[in-house]
This record gives structure tokens, sequence and C-alpha cells, in this order.
């Protein structure tokens, strides 16, 4: 079956380390996102990549890096400069126009700074 | 005006009750909506997508009223299962293939 996968499902992070999170799909999509989203929160957008090898800041990026190396995978590291990286985190993929279709989320990476 | 707003509820409806949700939008030019329904510590799934001026499946209607930009989701004889997060999504303004999440209304059905 298609779809986005997640990993991990849960993530604790020390003080000052850097953690990747996995996103992969095989649904083909040209187009993948990060959100993240904080208890009684909407979504946040962190990062967001068109076609591979390019991609784009979205509201939050600070203390974030992502690559696109492979259409289907967009791995998201959270670096020790995000201050407060306890959150869920949601990896999406679109077939484009993105407008037409709306996105598939994967199941999401609860991070917990320890 | 946010891209995108909601009443965040909780609506608490007892099982039966009919229920609606409001949307407001700052887009004009937006063409397609979505409704998106996500459970307490899940991810978001699709619920419906909306293109013209509305669209039905089974107990759960949207409807689009372009002139006063907003959105509405409509839920018949509600079930203790429908008890969610319901998000309004619309595209971004600026194009890039990017959609705006509102943060959401959370509705609680009680037997």
């Amino acid at each position: 079956d298609g779809g986005i996968t997640q990993s991990p499902k849960y993530l604790f992070r020390k003080e000052g380390q850097n953690v990747t999170l996995s996103c992969e799909q095989n649904l083909n999509h040209d187009a993948m996102y990060w959100y993240r989203q904080d208890p009684g929160q909407g979504l946040r957008l962190i990062y967001y990549s068109q076609i591979v090898n390019d991609f784009q800041k979205g509201d939050i990026a600070e203390g974030y890096s992502v690559s696109r190396e492979k259409k289907e995978s967009f791995p998201l590291t959270v670096t020790s400069a995000q201050k407060n990286p306890t959150a869920f985190y949601l990896c999406a993929s679109s077939i484009r126009p993105t407008n037409n279709y709306g996105y598939t989320f994967g199941s999401g990476t609860r991070l917990t700074v320890v | 005006r946010k891209e995108v707003e909601q009443d965040p509820g909780p609506f608490n409806v007892p099982e039966g009750a009919t229920v609606a949700f409001n949307c407001t939008y700052s887009n004009s030019a937006s063409q397609s909506f979505f409704w998106y329904r996500q459970d307490c510590r899940k991810e978001p799934k699709l619920l419906m997508s909306v293109y013209s001026s509305g669209n039905e499946d089974g107990r759960f209607t949207a409807q689009l009223n372009r002139a006063s930009q907003y959105i509405s989701l409509l839920i018949r004889d509600s079930k203790l299962s429908d008890s969610a997060t319901y998000l309004c999504v619309v595209p971004f303004s600026g194009g890039y293939n990017k959609l705006i999440f509102g943060a959401g209304t959370r509705l609680a059905v009680h037997p």
C-alpha cells in the first residue's frame, strides 16, 4: 500500500543534541512538507519542498534544517539552536497542484526534550 | 485578517444532534478548500474537498460562500465517533502549492 512513513514515533532529545526525523513516501508525490504542532495549537509550517534538491523555509524554520536528495525522502533535523523543540512533528506530501488534492500526512513523531 | 479563522469551540453536543462549524478565509482567489479531521494525538486526515458551491458525503455537508468568504461543515445525526478536531484548510495566497491550516474546531459528542 502507498503511504507516507515517519519514524521514530517517539523521540527523546537531550539538551544540545541534534536529532533527525525521518519521512519517506512511496506515493510518487512531488511536494513534501514538515509541520510542527504544539498542544492545543494549530499546524505551523517549518519547511517545504516542491521538487528534489529544492526546498523553502516556512513560517518557523529557525533551528531546523532539511534535505531533499531523493523524491521519496524529506528528513528534518532539529538542531540545538531550536530552543523549544518539544512538539508533535508531522510530515506531509502532495501531488501537484496541491490546491486540488490536499495533503497526505504521516502518523507523526512526538519529540520530547529531556 | 488571518488567512483562515475558525471558532475553536469546544462544541459539546448529544448523539443525534446536528452541528455546524464555520471557517472564514481571506484569499478571495482561492478555488479549492478542504476539511480535515484530527483525532487526539493523531495525524490530520482528509474529510472533504470543496471545489464549487459545496460537497456532500453521507452525514457530512460542506458549503462554500465565496461572496462572504466562508466555508461551513455540517454534521447530521452526530455519532460518538465524530468527536475530534476539525481543521479548515485553504490554499496559501502566495501560491507555491502550499496549504494554510486553521487552528481547528473541537467537537465532543456525548451519549
